[in-house]
């Protein structure tokens, strides 16, 4: 059974802000919501982690409403090199059998 | 500090050989895991390890086989390789989560072709 479910793909102009959404309906109340971000042929990078209402990084934003069972991911004023696959995640980043398994994620395409 | 290193990069196999693949971590990291990537697709965890001589199975634990005897190094052994088998395998260490961490740090792949 899934945890996350994303669109599958976006398309988006240098400059436009994205926001991508993560439903998460059986999320428990100890998981975090990670985001990362995948270049082709890279591993996953880490963009960004919360557990509820709104977090701020210097490349992100990540909103998350009160019942938690989904988030977005905001992408202030994309540029073409921010075409890259993102993935959201559900977890407990303190529970030890906690498996930390990818959905299909979030293609995104930055035009000119 | 070299992070998580994977070891080797690129290697072909026949149909029916075996081989190993080494992942290394100089973070100290509790936790390791081994996903699969196939062409356009997400990752799949293979196995994990929460700790030095522990090892678990992940969503597609089939045809590999893992040993976790020092804490720095994680490996993922194919017994009889098929070309199903034919991935990129990223290796990934993290430690429990510390106020807000938990985060994934990954090797830079391992693309393996079973011919």
């Amino acid at each position: 059974l899934a945890k996350t479910t994303q669109p599958i793909s976006m398309d988006s102009y240098e400059g436009q802000e994205v926001n991508i959404t993560c439903s998460h309906n059986n999320i428990a109340t100890n998981d975090y919501i990670t985001w990362y971000q995948q270049f082709p042929s890279q591993g996953p990078r880490f963009i960004i982690q919360g557990y509820k209402t709104k977090v701020t990084n210097e490349v992100a934003s990540l909103f998350i409403p009160a019942d938690r069972k989904s988030s977005t991911l905001s992408l202030p004023r994309v540029s073409l090199s921010d075409t890259a696959v993102y993935y959201c995640l559900v977890g407990d980043p303190n529970n030890a059998g906690n498996m930390l398994t990818f959905g299909g994620g979030t293609r995104l395409m930055v035009k000119p | 500090n070299a992070g998580v290193t994977q070891t080797p990069k690129f290697r072909v196999l026949k149909t029916g050989q075996s081989m190993t693949l080494l992942c290394a971590q100089d973070m100290n990291h509790e936790y390791m895991y081994w996903y699969r990537q196939d062409p356009g697709m997400g990752l799949r965890l293979i196995h994990y390890s929460v700790g030095e001589g522990t090892t678990a199975k992940g969503e597609v634990p089939d045809g590999y086989n893992v040993s976790r005897l020092k804490k720095q190094n994680f490996l993922l052994g194919l017994e009889s390789a098929a070309p199903s088998q034919t991935s990129v395998y990223f290796c990934a260490s993290r430690n429990p989560g510390l106020q807000n961490t938990g985060e994934l740090f990954f090797g830079e792949g391992s693309r393996l072709t079973v011919l």
